[in-house]
C-alpha cells in the first residue's frame, strides 16, 4: 500500500546535538512538507519542497535544515541552533497540481533531554 | 504566515451531542478540507469540498463550502467517544506554491461518555 512513513516515532536528543528525522513516501508525490506541532499552536510550516533538489523555507525555518535528493525522501535535520526543539514533527506530501490535500505521516515526537 | 480563523478552540461535550465548528478566511479558496488528528498520530482527511455552496456528508459528518468561498463549517452528529481528537480546517488553491494548504489552528474535541 502506498503511504508516507516517518521514523523513528520517538526520538530523544541531548542538548547541543543535531538530529535527523526521516520521511519517505511511495505515493509518487512531487511536493513534500515538514510541520512542527506544539500544544495549542496548530501546524507550523518549517520547510517544503515542490520538486527534487529544490526546497523553500516555511514560517519557522530557523534552526532546521532539509534536503531533497530523491523524490521519495525529505529528511529534516534539527540543528543545535534550534533553541526549543522538543515538539511533534509531521511530514506530509501532495501529488500533482490539481490533486487535493496532503497525506500525512504518523509523526515523530522529539524530546531534548 | 497566513492562517485561517478556526473556532471554537476546544469543546467539551457529552456523548450523543451534536458538534459544530467553523473556519473563516480573509481570502478565497478553491478547495476546503477538513482533517482529524487522533492523539499522537498524523491528521487524516475527512472531507474535501470543491465548489462554493457544496454540502457534503461522510457518515455522521457534514461539511459545507461557504458561498463566498471564504468560510466552511463541519458538523458532527450524535458524537461518540472515538470522535475525540483535533479537527483542522484547511484551504487550498491550485498551481505551484498555491497548492500548499493553509491550516486553521484546530478545534480540540473532548467527549464525555
Amino acid at each position: 500500500d502506498g503511504g508516507i512513513t516517518q521514523s523513528p516515532k520517538y526520538l530523544f536528543r541531548k542538548e547541543g546535538q543535531n538530529v535527523t528525522l526521516s520521511c519517505e513516501q511511495n505515493l509518487n508525490h512531487d511536493a513534500m512538507y515538514w510541520y512542527r506541532q506544539d500544544p495549542g499552536q496548530g501546524l507550523r510550516l518549517i520547510y517544503y519542497s515542490q520538486i527534487v533538489n529544490d526546497f523553500q523555507k516555511g514560517d519557522i525555518a530557523e534552526g532546521y535544515s532539509v534536503s531533497r535528493e530523491k523524490k521519495e525522501s525529505f529528511p529534516l535535520t534539527v540543528t543545535s541552533a534550534q533553541k526549543n526543539p522538543t515538539a511533534f514533527y509531521l511530514c506530509a506530501s501532495r501529488g500533482d497540481r490539481g490533486s487535493y490535500g496532503y497525506t500525512f505521516g504518523s509523526g515523530t515526537r522529539l524530546t531534548v533531554v | 504566515g497566513q492562517q485561517l480563523n478556526q473556532s471554537p478552540q476546544s469543546m467539551f461535550i457529552q456523548e450523543g451531542e451534536d458538534v459544530s465548528m467553523n473556519c473563516t478566511s480573509s481570502s478565497i479558496f478553491n478547495t476546503w478540507l477538513w482533517y482529524k488528528q487522533d492523539p499522537g498520530e498524523g491528521p487524516v482527511l475527512l472531507i474535501a469540498l470543491y465548489k462554493a455552496g457544496e454540502l457534503t456528508s461522510n457518515g455522521r459528518l457534514t461539511a459545507q463550502f461557504g458561498i463566498t468561498r471564504k468560510d466552511s463549517f463541519l458538523n458532527i452528529s450524535a458524537s461518540i467517544p472515538s470522535d475525540v481528537g483535533i479537527y483542522f480546517c484547511a484551504g487550498q488553491n491550485y498551481g505551484g506554491s498555491q497548492g500548499n494548504l493553509i491550516f486553521g489552528k484546530g478545534t480540540k474535541l473532548s467527549v464525555k461518555p
